[in-house]
């Protein structure tokens, strides 16, 4: 079955360091992957999309790579600040049907 | 535009019991798409539903239903309550169906069985 596992439950960083979060997936061929932000007692919100047939996508301090051969996503913040601090979900699209599938989260804390 | 909004914020209920929960997307969205969040198992899809049909369903248990209105809000209901059911439960609507369009979400409703 289709499985998603984003690297470490938890990433404590320092202020300024670039933070790293790893989704890698099995038993999937995704056409698209998604990343979210989640604070606590609130909705995920969304940061960026991006399809198979791209390597990279930016903006502004944030950076997704999508390597289809490892079957991996690296989601890298830049600069990062102690309001980077929240969960990072990748998801990816669930085929034809269009739902997402969710990894469990990892947690960052940016530490000042 | 107004974000996606969810009713009630919180709720308490007794094992057995029946619960509906509300969600209205952002003007304009016609596709919304109900999951469950818990601790151990993160956030799972429960269905989705577009132009008052329901186009997609996780793999929960009939006592989850859920429905559309012709104005897109989104209703759902779990009956005869299980501890198990305590969850943050989400709503997220989208422009249109399909893989590549991303979600906003609402706040959740933070459902607690007891």
């Amino acid at each position: 079955s289709q499985k998603i596992e984003q690297n470490s439950e938890a990433l404590n960083i320092q202020e300024g360091k670039t933070a790293t979060l790893t989704c890698n997936y099995t038993n999937y061929s995704p056409a698209y992957l998604q990343w979210y932000r989640q604070d606590p007692g609130r909705g995920p919100v969304f940061l960026l999309l991006i399809r198979e047939n791209e390597k990279e996508k930016r903006k502004e301090r944030l950076k997704v790579t999508f390597d289809t051969t490892l079957k991996q996503s690296l989601f890298h913040i830049t600069a990062s600040q102690p309001a980077d601090s929240a969960t990072y979900l990748c998801a990816l699209d669930g085929g034809s049907q269009g739902n997402l599938i969710f990894g469990k989260g990892t947690k960052l804390s940016v530490k000042p | 535009k107004a974000g996606v909004t969810q009713t009630p914020r919180y709720l308490i209920k007794t094992r057995g019991q029946q619960v509906t929960l509300s969600c209205s997307p952002i003007s304009g969205h016609r596709s919304v798409s109900w999951y469950q969040q818990t601790p151990g198992q993160g956030l799972q899809f429960l269905f989705e539903y577009f132009s008052e049909t329901q186009r997609n369903k996780g793999n929960f248990p009939g006592r989850f239903s859920g429905r559309q209105f012709s104005n897109s809000r989104s209703e759902m209901n779990v009956s005869t309550l299980e501890l198990g059911d305590s969850a943050l439960y989400l709503c997220a609507s989208s422009s249109n169906r399909g893989r590549s369009y991303e979600q906003y979400f609402g706040p959740g409703t933070r459902l607690t069985v007891t």
